[in-house]
């Protein structure tokens, strides 16, 4: 699987955009990039994931670089809620396919 | 919609003792995995089991360690003889498998603690 680089820790301000970005230069042609996060102690949550068109849904939107060795999740109008460790994984869709978490992005909203 | 669930939440047991560990995955889910956080360390992956059968144990310590996800009833992961480094945040995932085993949803978590 792609190995990703991901910034430790993002501020952001209550009701602002929150842009993680996400480097993942050595991705294949199969391996989707997905997104999880960690809210404090909590199991981690599915947000988003994509392969090569921008994808959007209820949580947020992600956006692909058209040679996709980067990428960025963004959280429209962060709330305090989405104070969290987010990550970003590449890798396969197959069946069985093991997550792979690095140390990803900690976000903190701020009011 | 009941999520995946784990039980006990929390677990403490003594050097040398056994926890048991159970997960029991969303409905229509038959793909399981099992996690583990160390302390201020991230998730690693442990194993991955479908009903009746563990696909890929390449994560889990050779010894102590063991899994099952049976016919019936609730997946298990077991510790042996357990010992201070045991202790962690133990996380089971479920997942529809084959074309969306990237959209893997969490339970909360069992807490172990090794005294």
């Amino acid at each position: 699987d792609a190995k990703t680089t991901q910034p430790p820790s993002m501020d952001c301000a209550e009701g602002r955009a929150a842009n993680l970005p996400c480097n993942h230069s050595t991705i294949s042609g199969n391996e989707y990039v997905y997104w999880y996060r960690q809210i404090h102690s909590q199991g981690p949550q599915y947000i988003i994931h994509g392969l090569k068109n921008n994808e959007t849904n209820e949580m947020a939107s992600l956006i692909i670089t058209e040679d996709r060795k980067s990428s960025t999740l963004i959280l429209p109008h962060a709330t305090l809620r989405d104070t969290a460790v987010y990550y970003c994984i590449a890798g396969t869709n197959q069946a069985g396919t093991a997550l792979i978490f690095g140390k990803g992005t900690t976000l903190s909203v701020s009011s | 919609n009941a999520g995946v669930m784990q039980n006990p939440r929390h677990l403490v047991r003594r050097r040398g003792q056994e926890a048991r560990l159970r997960c029991s995955p969303m409905k229509g889910h038959s793909h399981v995995y099992w996690y583990r956080q160390l302390p201020e360390e991230g998730l690693k992956f442990m194993v991955y089991l479908q009903k009746e059968n563990i696909i890929d144990e390449s994560g889990m310590p050779k010894e102590r360690f063991s899994a099952e996800f049976p016919k019936e009833g609730p997946s298990i992961l077991r510790i042996q003889q357990v010992v201070r480094g045991d202790s962690a945040a133990y996380f089971c995932a479920s997942s529809l498998g084959r074309t969306r085993s990237y959209e893997q949803y969490f339970g909360p978590g069992t807490r172990l603690t090794v005294t």
